[in-house]
């Protein structure tokens, strides 16, 4: 089966960076995602990693490991309107299923 | 760009009742999704849809049914609501499947419907 697991809650001060971990298992691994969710709101896509590496996207970068079973969300620039969950979401060949991790809360902070 | 609408935001039923949650996609995607989000639990995945007519259970489908009649229109059904399905149920839709590596598969949500069982 597929486990994820990501930090319940985290902490930053605005204008900083954080960096939002998420560790996997899986066989065949497809992809992963992140999304932003607001509270009471729907979840939107982020980012988007098939293949090693970094991938950036304004203020937002994504990067992930497949050999390690890793990825993590980078924020730069933190403002006020980055306080959302954050949830990690993997993909594995051969289904149609998203998987999705219980999420981690940012609270930024003035 | 791709809109998904849930029929409530907010409902209150009562224990036993037979509950609808609507869902309605406007860009011809292929696959359909009904989530339940929990505190501490994150996204489960309920039931999912590839096709019309086509439907398969996801990790927690007990107490849940579904119908996909028309490509756009996919609905949850609690043919009797017990208190512990008190939870904020997300729809979801995706041109393709989780498992195709093109990209598009991004998953597009639904606000939500928060449903209170007393």
């Amino acid at each position: 089966g597929q486990n994820i697991d990501q930090p319940t809650e985290m902490t930053a001060t605005e204008g900083a960076i954080v960096q939002i971990n998420c560790t996997y298992q899986t066989s065949g691994f497809n992809g992963l995602f992140w999304y932003q969710q607001h509270a009471g709101e729907a979840p939107t896509f982020l980012s988007y990693n098939v293949l090693d590496g970094l991938e950036e996207k304004g203020r937002f970068s994504s990067f992930l490991s497949r050999s390690k079973g890793y990825s993590y969300l980078l924020l730069k620039e933190l403002q006020m309107k980055d306080s959302a969950s954050y949830l990690c979401d993997l993909t594995t060949s051969g289904t149609y299923k998203y998987i999705f991790g219980t999420g981690t809360r940012l609270k930024v902070l003035a | 760009d791709v809109k998904v609408t849930q029929s409530s935001r907010y409902l209150v039923k009562r224990t036993g009742e037979k509950v609808f949650l609507e869902c309605v996609q406007d860009m011809d995607h292929e696959n359909m999704f009904w989530y339940r989000q929990d505190p501490g639990l994150g996204l489960r995945l309920i039931y999912f849809s590839y096709d019309v007519k086509m439907k398969e259970k996801g990790d927690i489908p007990e107490g849940y049914s579904v119908s996909r009649e028309k490509k756009e229109r996919f609905s949850l059904i609690l043919e009797s609501a017990s208190t512990n399905q008190t939870s904020m149920y997300l729809c979801a839709s995706s041109l393709l499947g989780g498992g195709d590596p093109s990209g598009a598969n991004v998953l597009t949500f639904g606000a939500g419907s928060r449903l209170t069982v007393l």
